[in-house]
């Protein structure tokens, strides 16, 4: 398996662009996860889907973000309009099954630059 | 604010001596715990876990140690070699959630 794939792997746009970062899970995995990881915060959940459909929002900063899940191979985390604060690596995640003791598995990542 | 803290970001450590990595939470509720290695233009992969119920949990080289009463975990390394040197993030979660909060991550650099 190829794994969770990201794209594009690096992302520099102007402050008041709208950015869209794309994932495709393992095939198989109903979980899906998107996380953002900065210096003074860590590794941070954003939002997670099941078999598509968005389940926990919560750590989604503002309504400047917004994600979606078409199907069950593609997934989309927009910004917009983007600020240079949103600067960060985003990170998608799979797993099989939520239960905690599941691994997920995380693509390579998205480094955003917003300038 | 940050429940799961790794408040050393970089460690430097001799290849065959001893890494220990640290990591404070501050939930009580928190029992279950797991360890993510990161090498650079990668994502985290899972290296270790532990549940509350014990204080330790051994994989080869890595080593796990929860201390409850303190809120405290830490991974051991022994012995360190090169490959080693990546980014390393504790994570905890508890019985009432699916989310896992993470660290902010430790910069471990094996000097061979």
């Amino acid at each position: 398996d190829a794994g969770v794939i990201q794209s594009p792997r690096h992302e520099v746009t102007e402050m008041g662009q709208e950015v869209t970062l794309r994932c495709k899970p393992i095939s198989g995995h109903d979980y899906l996860f998107w996380y953002r990881q900065t210096m003074m915060r860590g590794l941070e959940l954003l939002i997670y889907f099941n078999n598509n459909v968005p389940i926990d929002d919560s750590g989604m900063p503002e309504d400047r973000f917004s994600a979606k899940m078409p199907n069950a191979s593609f997934s989309t985390l927009k910004i917009q309009p983007s600020e240079p604060r949103d600067s960060a690596v985003y990170f998608c995640a799979s797993s099989f099954r939520l239960h905690r003791t599941d691994t997920q598995y995380f693509g390579p990542g998205t480094r955003l630059t917003v300038l | 604010d940050q429940q799961v803290k790794q408040n050393s970001p970089s460690l430097s450590v001799q290849e065959g001596r001893i890494s220990i990595l640290n990591c404070d939470y501050t939930n009580s509720m928190f029992d279950y715990f797991l360890w993510y290695k990161k090498y650079p233009a990668e994502g985290p992969t899972f290296l270790i876990s532990i549940s509350s119920i014990k204080d330790k949990n051994e994989d080869g080289r890595f080593t796990v140690f929860l201390n409850k009463s303190a809120k405290h975990l830490s991974l051991h390394i022994v012995p360190s070699q090169p490959g080693d040197s990546a980014v390393y993030f504790c994570a905890a979660s508890s019985n009432t959630g699916n989310q896992f909060y993470f660290g902010t991550g430790t910069s471990l650099t094996v000097i061979p």
